[in-house]
C-alpha cells in the first residue's frame, strides 16, 4: 500500500486566490511526522511545513497552513494568496518512528499559478 | 542560512563508468541521506548515514552503490558501474535530529546524472 497518496497530478489557481493540495497517508503507528516540500523548476527541494501526529493545532508557516485531519488520515496543504512564484511541484512526505531516517514521498502535485 | 551543497550539478557519463557525487551537509547536522528522483517520478529514499556507518538503506541501494564520509565535511555517493536506469536527480540531505518531530530534512539542490 502507498504510504503517501497525492491524487492531484496538476492544479491551476488564479493569482491571489487560495489553493488546497491534497495528501492522504497510511500508517498504523500513532506517532509520525508529516511534511510538505516545494520543488521549483530549478529542481531543489524546499521544506515548507511540518505537522506532528500529536500536535493539537494545525501547523502554519506564513502563507502555508496544514489542514490536519487525523481521523481521515489527511494532511492537506493550503496556500493562501497564491503568487506566481508558488508555481512548482509540491510533495507531501511522512516519517514513521520505526524508520525515522526514511521519508516516504508522494508522487507530487504540479501547481500552476495563473496571472 | 546554512545549506547543503552538492557537486556536480549535472554529470553525463557512459554506461559502465563509475560516478562519484559529492555533498557537503550542514556542519552541525548528524544524519546524512541520499535520495533519488527519476524524471517525473516521486522522490525515493536510498540510504541514511549516521556515526560513520549506514543506518538504513532501501532495496534500490544495491552493491553498485556505496557511501562514505571521507573527511569531516564531505559525504559522497559512489555508483560503481552506471546503468541507463541510474539516470536521475540525486539529492543529498542532512538533519540535526534535535527530536523526532523536528527532524526536518534539508536538501541540497541535487545532482542530475545522465547515463548514456
Amino acid at each position: 500500500a502507498q504510504k503517501i497518496t497525492q491524487t492531484q497530478p496538476g492544479m491551476f489557481v488564479q493569482e491571489k486566490e487560495a489553493v488546497t493540495l491534497d495528501c492522504t497517508y497510511d500508517t498504523s503507528d500513532p506517532s509520525y511526522g508529516l511534511f510538505w516540500y516545494k520543488q521549483p523548476s530549478s529542481g531543489e527541494m524546499i521544506f515548507l511545513i511540518y505537522q506532528g501526529s500529536y500536535d493539537q493545532q494545525n501547523a502554519t508557516e506564513g502563507r502555508y497552513s496544514l489542514n490536519f485531519q487525523k481521523a481521515r488520515k489527511s494532511a492537506n496543504l493550503v496556500i493562501s494568496a497564491s503568487q506566481l512564484g508558488d508555481s512548482a511541484m509540491y510533495f507531501c512526505a511522512m516519517r514513521e518512528p520505526l524508520n525515522f531516517n526514511k521519508f516516504y514521498f508522494g508522487s507530487g502535485t504540479k501547481l500552476n499559478v495563473k496571472p | 542560512e546554512p545549506e547543503v551543497t552538492q557537486t556536480p550539478s549535472h554529470q553525463v557519463t557512459q554506461m559502465g563508468q563509475e560516478v562519484i557525487l559529492r555533498c557537503v551537509p550542514i556542519s552541525n547536522h548528524l544524519y546524512f541521506y541520499w535520495y533519488r528522483q527519476i524524471l517525473g517520478q516521486k522522490v525515493e529514499f536510498l540510504v541514511s548515514f549516521y556515526n560513520n556507518e549506514i543506518s538504513e538503506k532501501s532495496e534500490i541501494f544495491d552493491d553498485q552503490f556505496s557511501v562514505e564520509r571521507p573527511d569531516g565535511s564531505n559525504f559522497t555517493l559512489k555508483i560503481r558501474s552506471t546503468k541507463l536506469e541510474d539516470s536521475a536527480m540525486y539529492f543529498c540531505a542532512s538533519s540535526a535530529f534535535e527530536s523526532f518531530g523536528a527532524n526536518v530534512l534539508t536538501f541540497g539542490a541535487g545532482s542530475r546524472l545522465t547515463v548514456l
